[in-house]
């Protein structure tokens, strides 16, 4: 199996540009998840979608950062316009269950 | 200069020994505690999870417990192994299609 597949796996982008993530899930999964990672906060949920329906979003930071599904196999994160605060590891993980995730590699995202 | 990061706690032990890591969790309405692992430059993996009407599960060398009076969880790994390096988190959730709610992480360092 492929597991989950984020691109790219590097960005760097100066302030202001848009900047959007991308997410494919394990198939026949049918939630999925965007987290982020920083040092200074951890692991963080930022949205979730079930059945490509986004069902929570109030981990999302600010207005600047969106997400979408528009079908089982594909995700977006966009952020627009990007701050330097925004550089982390962007991770999208799918399940069927909840409490079993299965993480993509990352996006590390270097905002300048 | 740089931001001050979370200073992961770190457990250093003998290979061949077992390990233990503590998490202390916040919600009691968490229905499902599952703890992931991290190696460097991967996502988060899927150990082992429990239920909240369980108070120890086992799996191939890990055990994980759970003490719901004092909203504590523990993850043994049996015969530490180099390939158990890696920062381990606890996470918690409502179960169904919700997101994770993370832990700061322990990193685990196996000394030869």
């Amino acid at each position: 199996d492929a597991g989950v597949i984020q691109s790219p796996r590097h960005e760097v982008t100066e302030m202001g540009q848009e900047v959007t993530l991308r997410c494919k899930p394990i198939s026949g999964h049918n939630s999925l998840f965007w987290y982020r990672q920083t040092m200074m906060r951890g692991l963080e949920l930022l949205i979730y979608f079930n059945n490509n329906v986004p069902i929570d979003d109030s981990g999302m930071p600010e207005d600047r950062f969106s997400a979408k599904m528009p079908n089982a196999s594909f995700s977006t994160l966009k952020i627009q316009p990007s701050e330097p605060r925004d550089s982390a590891v962007y991770f999208c993980a799918s399940s069927v269950h909840s409490y079993e995730q299965y993480f993509g590699p990352g996006t590390r995202l270097t905002v300048t | 200069g740089e931001s001050v990061g979370l200073h992961l706690p770190t457990l250093s032990v003998q290979e061949g020994d077992n390990s233990i890591i503590n998490c202390a969790y916040s919600n009691s309405a968490s229905d499902y505690f599952i703890w992931y692992k991290q190696e460097s430059g991967k996502g988060p993996q899927f150990i082992i999870d429990i239920r909240s009407n369980m108070d120890k599960r086992q799996g191939q060398r890990v055990t994980v417990l759970l003490n719901k009076t004092v909203k504590h969880l523990s993850l043994q790994i049996a015969a530490t192994q180099p390939g158990d390096s890696a920062v381990y988190f606890c996470a918690e959730t409502r179960g169904g299609a919700d997101g994770l709610t993370f832990g700061k992480g322990t990193h685990l360092i196996i000394q030869p």
